[in-house]
This record gives structure tokens, C-alpha cells and sequence, in this order.
């Protein structure tokens, strides 16, 4: 159980335009999803908190109106890059966790290549 | 500030023991998770510990003192499969995780 997949796996977009990740828990409710960057040989360097029905809670330096956040539902979160630069390449992954269980379970991630 | 540190990249040999370290600092404590990630991949779940003390689970261990702000990994037996980077995260106060940037095991044949 626990199940969280992503759709893309991967992208490829040019710059300036606008790609859309969504992330959906399979067989649990996710009253609370998190997106996370990660770049080459970093660590995971959370964007965003999403409580479904609320707005996210961003991370400073991270710029809300360019990542846009939607959690619509208690199964899906989409995460909108917005005029896309080639700085925005990275391993987007999303996490999922249900109320009153603290540990988060991972999407497979996204690959994100702006041209 | 908050800060979690673990080493940077780790060598073993297949069949050996190894042990990861991970100290933090934090604001308020709610439990330690250890994650999994092979390159390119997602993070997949280890272990957690709230309690002092030492969790096993096969070939893998996690052990937990709250007064040190210390724990560890232990992968004993090791294997080919387990080189990936092993990430130690804190729950703080708030229940958000705080993450280490990750230790890089490389294990030689």
C-alpha cells in the first residue's frame, strides 16, 4: 500500500513555456503532499507544502508565482513550472502523507530538461 | 538554525559492514528517518526512531540517542545493490522533515 505516482517520468520543454507534473496517491487519502527539487549530487530540497482545500506553504526562495501548486483533491497535486528557464532542469519529486502518519511516501519523480 | 550532518560519500567492501552517521540540531524532535536513494531514482523508506535505542530490520539498523542528537545507519552484508545515497531526515517541531544532504556509498567488489 502507500502507493504515489508522477506523470511525466520525464520532460522535455523549451524555454518559455509552461509544463504541468501531476502527482496522485493510488490507495491512501494525502491530506498533505509536498514537492521537492533536487539537483545533481544534492539532497532534496523541499518547494512546497500543499494541505488539500488550502494554499501551499512555500519554502523561502522559492517563487509562488512562478511554481504554482494545486491540491484539489485528496489524491492528486499538480505542479506547474511557469516559463520555464534552462536554470529549471531538475528531479521534481512529489511526497505524500496522510493525517496522523508522519512518514512521507515518494513519487517516482520527474525529469524536467528545459531547452 | 536548524542542520542535520552526515558524511559526504563512504567506501566499503561487498560483504562488509558499514555504519552511517547523522547528527542534528533542530528545533523540537518528533522522530529520525533514514531513506534510500539510488541515483536518478525517488527516496524509499529505511526506518524510523522516536524511542533511544537500536531498531534492526534484516540487514539493515537504525539507532537513535536523543540526548546526543545522534544516529546511525548500520548495513551489515553488504551488497553490490546497496551503493546509493543514504539520507538522513529529522521531523521537527512542526512535523516537517529536515533533510541531510545525503551520504554516497560506494561498495567495492
Amino acid at each position: 500500500g502507500a502507493v504515489v505516482s508522477q506523470h511525466p517520468s520525464w520532460v522535455i520543454c523549451k524555454s518559455g513555456t509552461s509544463v504541468k507534473i501531476e502527482c496522485r496517491s493510488l490507495d491512501f487519502q494525502a491530506t498533505t503532499m509536498f514537492w521537492y527539487r533536487q539537483f545533481p549530487k544534492q539532497s532534496l530540497m523541499l518547494m512546497a507544502t500543499s494541505n488539500e482545500g488550502s494554499k501551499a506553504t512555500y519554502e523561502q526562495g522559492v517563487e509562488k508565482d512562478k511554481f504554482l501548486i494545486n491540491h484539489a483533491s485528496l489524491t492528486l497535486s499538480t505542479l506547474t513550472v511557469t516559463s520555464a528557464h534552462p536554470e529549471d532542469s531538475s528531479f521534481y519529486i512529489c511526497s505524500a502523507r496522510w493525517t496522523g502518519d508522519y512518514e512521507q511516501y515518494f513519487g517516482p519523480g520527474t525529469r524536467l530538461t528545459v531547452t | 538554525g536548524q542542520n542535520i550532518d552526515q558524511p559526504t560519500e563512504m567506501t566499503a567492501t561487498e560483504g562488509a559492514i558499514v555504519q552511517i552517521n547523522c547528527t542534528y540540531q533542530t528545533s523540537g524532535f518528533n522522530g529520525l528517518f533514514w531513506y534510500q536513494q539510488h541515483a536518478g531514482e525517488a527516496p524509499t523508506f529505511l526506518s524510523y526512531n522516536v524511542l533511544d535505542g537500536l531498531e534492526e530490520k534484516g540487514r539493515f539498523s537504525s539507532f537513535l540517542s536523543r540526548s546526543k542528537g545522534y544516529s546511525y545507519l548500520l548495513l551489515k552484508e553488504l551488497q553490490m545493490k546497496d551503493s546509493a545515497s543514504y539520507l538522513c531526515a529529522v521531523l521537527d517541531s512542526n512535523y516537517q522533515l529536515i533533510w541531510g544532504a545525503g551520504t554516497k556509498l560506494i561498495i567495492k567488489p
